[in-house]
């Protein structure tokens, strides 16, 4: 069954922790992104990657981190730096990077006690 | 700087209603244009891809349309269902072919 798994479902970080978020898929893609969603606001590009092994930064990546060291996960850490983190976060990928379909994972709810 | 506005914010209507939601765009040079479903606290379902040498786009009761040079795409939903309540998303890809714009989306609801 292919698709494009994220865990976990909700996520609970004290301040001054570093929280890794996982982003899997099986689709075979190249192209995979990070998305922040923020109630009223539409979704944010976190960082991108088109290929294995490189990554590009998005509007706003400050206090955020990411590796594609395997073409099927694209793992975000939110470090101590991101002053505001609570958030529904969404990871995304496309066949290729160029404008293809986005097909989006279920998403991971972060809070910040 | 690309943005995407989507208007109205929210719309109510009855259940069989034919409805339009709106979505702008401010660059005309777009790579495409998506349109997504979300429902309350999940991830985003893709509805209809438009590539911007197409003005329109079907899949089932949805026809999405596209006019480039206006900066306007519009998502019809034929025969409304209280099933198709959710959020509506809206968002282009701009020349640099990177990643998605989005807009704030319309929340509708139908009523049974």
């Amino acid at each position: 069954d292919g698709g494009i798994t994220q865990s976990p479902k909700y996520l609970f970080r004290k301040e001054g922790q570093n929280v890794t978020l996982s982003c899997e898929q099986n689709l075979n893609h190249d192209a995979m992104y990070w998305y922040r969603q923020d109630p009223g606001q539409g979704l944010r590009l976190i960082y991108y990657s088109q290929i294995v092994n490189d990554f590009q930064k998005g509007d706003i990546a400050e206090g955020y981190s990411v590796s594609r060291e395997k073409k099927e996960s694209f793992p975000l850490t939110v470090t101590s730096a991101q002053k505001n983190p609570t958030a529904f976060y969404l990871c995304a990928s496309s066949i290729s990077p160029g404008g293809h379909e986005q097909f989006f994972g279920p998403g991971t709810r972060l809070t910040v006690l | 700087k690309q943005e995407v506005t989507q208007i109205p914010a929210a719309l109510s209507v009855p259940e069989g209603e034919n409805l339009v939601l709106n979505c702008s765009f401010t660059d005309s040079a777009i790579y495409n244009l998506q349109w997504f479903r979300q429902d309350p606290g999940k991830g985003l379902t893709s509805l209809l891809l438009i590539q911007s040498s197409q003005r329109e786009q079907t899949s089932g009761r949805l026809n999405a349309s596209l006019d480039k040079s206006s900066g306007r795409s519009t998502l019809y939903i034929a025969a409304s269902q209280p099933g198709d309540s959710a959020t509506y998303l809206c968002a282009v890809v701009d020349q640099a072919g990177t990643a998605l714009i989005f807009g704030k989306g319309t929340t509708l609801s139908v009523s049974s």
